[in-house]
């Protein structure tokens, strides 16, 4: 398997422009997860799918942000209009089934978004 | 925050010695894990020891916990250049989120 796939690698945009990152999670993981991580705030959880489903997006920061899934082995986070602020590094993981005997998460490679 | 804190933020050692990372967490838990990162690359799970879990081994790794003061420790024996990454403790607790700690950035010299 080709684990967790993430694109683009890299994004460098103008501030205001939209922003969709993609991930393709591992084949039969049923959880699917974005989250940002930066130097400030380290790595926080924006919100998780599970079977394609958003069960908490909490961690949103704000209406600029979205995410779908629309089936098991594609999802989008996007920002629309992005700022500065947003700059980071994106990851997406995965994880198959709960009460399996691990609960691992499966990272991608990341995004770096850089918004000027 | 739920956010757990490492402890040393940073450290530096030669190879051949051992590394010891601290990480404390706030609520009850059903699991505590331990990542690597690689600069610029995903995080990789590294060991998860349960909550009734006291200590786990795999390789060079040797994790404990205690439930009572809401800490766990990681112990790298023997460490390598390769070593070099940041660490990060990750804690679960009836909910399928992790909530991960500040990290510990691991520098070791050849």
């Amino acid at each position: 398997d080709a684990g967790v796939i993430q694109s683009p690698r890299h994004e460098v945009t103008e501030m205001g422009q939209e922003v969709t990152l993609r991930c393709k999670p591992i084949s039969g993981h049923d959880y699917l997860f974005w989250y940002r991580q930066t130097m400030m705030r380290g790595l926080e959880l924006l919100i998780y799918f599970n079977n394609n489903v958003p069960i908490d997006d909490s961690g949103m920061p704000e209406d600029r942000f979205s995410a779908k899934m629309p089936n098991a082995s594609f999802s989008t986070l996007k920002i629309q209009p992005s700022e500065p602020r947003d700059s980071a590094v994106y990851f997406c993981a995965s994880r198959g089934l709960a009460g399996g005997p691990h609960n691992e998460q499966f990272f991608g490679p990341g995004t770096r978004l850089t918004v000027l | 925050s739920q956010q757990g804190e490492e402890d040393p933020q940073a450290l530096s050692i030669q190879e051949g010695e051992n590394a010891t990372m601290n990480c404390s967490y706030k609520t009850s838990i059903n699991n505590l894990q331990w990542y690597r990162q690689n600069s610029g690359r995903g995080l990789v799970h590294l060991i998860l020891i349960r909550s009734n879990e006291r200590e786990k081994h795999s390789g060079r790794l040797r994790v404990t916990l205690d439930t009572s003061k809401k800490s766990s420790s990681l112990l790298i024996t023997a460490s390598r250049a390769a070593d070099t990454a940041s660490y990060f403790c990750a804690t679960d607790f009836n909910t399928d989120k992790l909530i991960f700690g500040t990290g510990t950035r691991l520098q070791v010299f050849p």
